[in-house]
């Protein structure tokens, strides 16, 4: 079993439309979440992180994290065809030993918002 | 603030080669992860350097190995090329020292191996 689960989809939804993405994990230890986009043939790119349980909220996205259900989310508001993507989750331990450098990720969810 | 660079973006090896990818990390950072990317096993740690010492190492054989220069460049080293090399390969950056969670990924070097 892995580490980290992502429903890899395909989602599909039409512009405007709110946007749910989850992860579920095992491994106890992780503190931080983190929340990736990559287009295609492109890196990823840092959406949001969260340190521990609770909400963040940047512009359209909100990312949430329930640390007794190993579960976190990020929601997309007002969702726009610029949305569409792969949406990887990442997690974190923190820094020491085999924690150094190390996320470990989700399989990503593909998104496509149509006009 | 340029973001973190890779070369070469596209490489194509046949097997047995070898094969060299470089990474200039974000200016300021001194924290150097690489992933493998594919489609069936997604995103994999393979190492993470900083001030010039691996401090990390991911499930990879032996072929695969790094090194980071004083400047935080980083170059990854496969060699003797299998097929299964193919991928996407990755490298961010962080801060370092204490916090690496944050990192800032490349653009990746597309190996394809023949």
């Amino acid at each position: 079993q892995k580490e980290v689960e992502q429903d890899p989809g395909p989602l599909s939804v039409p512009e405007g439309a709110i946007v749910s993405l989850n992860c579920t994990y095992s491994n106890s230890a992780f503190q931080y979440f983190m929340w990736y986009r990559q287009y295609s043939r492109k890196g990823p790119e840092l959406l949001m992180y969260t340190y521990s349980s609770g909400n963040k909220e940047d512009g359209r996205f909100t990312a949430q994290v329930d640390k007794s259900s190993k579960y976190i989310s990020l929601f997309i508001r007002d969702s726009q065809p610029s949305d569409s993507a792969t949406y990887l989750c990442a997690m974190s331990s923190g820094a020491g030993g085999t924690s150094y450098g190390k996320l470990t990720f989700g399989q990503g969810t593909i998104l496509t918002v149509h006009p | 603030k340029a973001g973190v660079t890779q070369t070469p973006r596209y490489l194509i090896k046949t097997r047995g080669q070898q094969v060299t990818l470089s990474c200039s990390p974000i200016s300021g950072h001194r924290s150097v992860s690489w992933y493998q990317q594919t489609p069936g096993q997604g995103l994999q740690f393979l190492f993470e350097y900083f001030s010039e010492t691996q401090r990390n190492k991911g499930n990879f054989p032996g072929r695969f190995s790094g090194r980071q220069f004083s400047n935080s460049r980083s170059e990854m080293n496969v060699s003797t090329l299998e097929l299964g090399d193919s991928a996407l390969y990755l490298c961010a950056s962080s801060l370092g020292s204490a916090s690496t969670y944050e990192q800032y990924f490349g653009p990746g070097t597309r190996l394809t191996v023949t």
